[in-house]
């Protein structure tokens, strides 16, 4: 099956500093791929899409000069938060779109939780 | 845009007993339906899902129902097990298949 893996699985950092997460489709091409925040018991909200090659398209509310998405190639995406404050702490989650496969379906990776102190 | 809304928030079931999540969306041109189980610290994964010209879907002790007349749809799990337990997310997706926007979500706990 479609598999996502994100890294790091978990990441502190202290404020003011930079952290970066990648997404990888592992078993796929993903010409598509997405970013989600999850605050505890909350729901997954979309921060940005991202197509392989071009600008990340984001959500309303989500400072692209704070999260930069790149999508350099088919299978892999990542995130970078800058200038991490507490508030950025979250659980993060990308999801990919196999371009080969049904066409509507998003495979999840399994998420990447953020700490800033 | 879409909104999607869920109900109950939380669930609480007998182990055996069958458990009902109800979903609601806004966009009459949304036409992908899944559900996902999201359990502490991971992400979600693909339980079920169903596309707008079916009106049911069953797989195993798993099943989908979509009324797109009144844009609602429900999530029915039978003979429930403990390790049902969980968070459940429904969620629409358009027809331009680029955002999958989430429900909520419910917290299911079976009790043994």
């Amino acid at each position: 099956g479609a598999v996502v893996s994100q890294h790091p699985s978990w990441v502190i950092c202290k404020s003011g500093t930079s952290v970066k997460i990648e997404c990888r489709s592992l078993d796929f091409q993903a010409t598509t791929m997405f970013w989600y925040r999850q605050f505890p018991k909350q729901s997954l909200m979309l921060m940005a899409t991202s197509n392989e090659g071009s600008k990340a398209t984001y959500e309303q509310g989500v400072e692209k000069d704070k999260f930069l998405i790149n999508h350099a190639s088919l299978t892999l995406s990542t995130l970078t938060v800058t200038s991490a404050h507490p508030e950025d702490s979250s659980f993060y989650i990308c999801s990919a779109r196999d371009y080969g496969g049904r066409d509507y379906e998003q495979y999840f990776g399994p998420g990447t939780r953020l700490t800033v102190t | 845009g879409e909104n999607v809304e869920q109900h109950p928030s939380t669930l609480s079931v007998q182990e055996g007993d069958s458990a009902v999540i109800k979903c609601t969306y806004s966009d009459s041109a949304s036409n992908y339906f899944p559900w996902y189980k999201q359990e502490l610290g991971k992400g979600p994964q693909l339980i079920i899902d169903i596309r707008s010209n079916v009106g049911e879907k069953k797989d195993q002790r798993i099943a989908v129902t979509l009324n797109k007349t009144a844009k609602h749809f429900s999530l029915h799990i039978t003979e429930t097990q403990p390790e049902d337990s969980a968070v459940y997310f429904c969620a629409a997706m358009g027809t331009s298949y680029d955002k999958v926007i989430f429900g909520p979500g419910t917290s299911l706990s079976v009790i043994p």
